[in-house]
């Protein structure tokens, strides 16, 4: 069983906030993501890392930053929230070291942001 | 590059009755087959994966799923649907190990009547 947190669930915030969207992992995973999903579509990556120090941006364009500062941790951050920003973020972690190879990522319950 | 289709937007069943629910994926190589299960306000649980090897994989909740090369499908199959299995399904390809991340498809939508 996975585990891997996200906060807050629900954000309902302003124009011009800043705002932080929380992701921890307690397995030790190496990579981890986070993804933009809207209602009746796919999902679309955003940002990923492959470890400590390690950002890369994704498929889909995001005003969104992120760090990984720890392992475990991988926040994203919004420096103006606006509300074409509206949305589920759903955060995920994978351990490429696993026999078998592939990455099984393993998702968080998401955060589901609206901006005013 | 790779994509997946999951040609049925909605789909509606009665309790008891079987399931099968679409994927085709587009990927030069042999690839990585998922499908994940989505409740509503919940984030992607995983139901089953495909790596190699056996063409029919066995998954959590009696489900399974089997890899056509040959039709580039990937479809989940269910005999008997429970009320608990209403939810949005998945079916996502990754490229092989070290690959930055899974491609989606847009989700199936699967109701379930009583």
């Amino acid at each position: 069983e996975a585990d891997i947190y996200q906060t807050p669930r629900y954000l309902v915030i302003g124009t011009g906030k800043k705002i932080t969207l929380e992701c921890s992992q307690t397995m030790g995973h190496d990579k981890m993501y986070w993804y933009q999903q809207d209602p009746g579509m796919e999902l679309h990556l955003i940002h990923y890392s492959y470890g400590v120090n390690s950002t890369e941006k994704g498929d889909l364009s995001s005003e969104s930053t992120v760090s990984r500062i720890r392992t475990e941790h991988f926040p994203l951050t919004l420096e103006s929230a606006r509300p074409s920003h509206t949305s589920q973020y759903l955060c995920a972690s994978s351990d490429a070291r696993l026999a078998g190879g592939g990455d099984t990522q393993y998702f968080g319950p998401g955060t589901r942001l609206t901006v005013l | 590059a790779q994509s997946v289709t999951q040609p049925d937007i909605h789909i509606t069943v009665s309790e008891g009755a079987s399931l099968e629910l679409r994927c085709n994926y587009s990927y030069g190589a042999t690839p990585y087959l998922f499908w994940y299960v989505q409740s509503p306000g919940q984030g992607l649980q995983l139901l089953l994966k495909y790596f190699s090897g056996d063409t029919l994989v066995q998954g959590i909740k009696g489900f399974e799923a089997e890899f056509k090369r040959s039709q580039s499908s990937f479809n989940l199959r269910k005999p008997s649907v429970h009320w608990s299995d209403a939810a949005e399904y998945f079916c996502a390809v990754g490229a092989v190990a070290g690959a930055n991340n899974l491609f989606f498809g847009t989700g199936t939508r699967l109701t379930v009547i009583p």
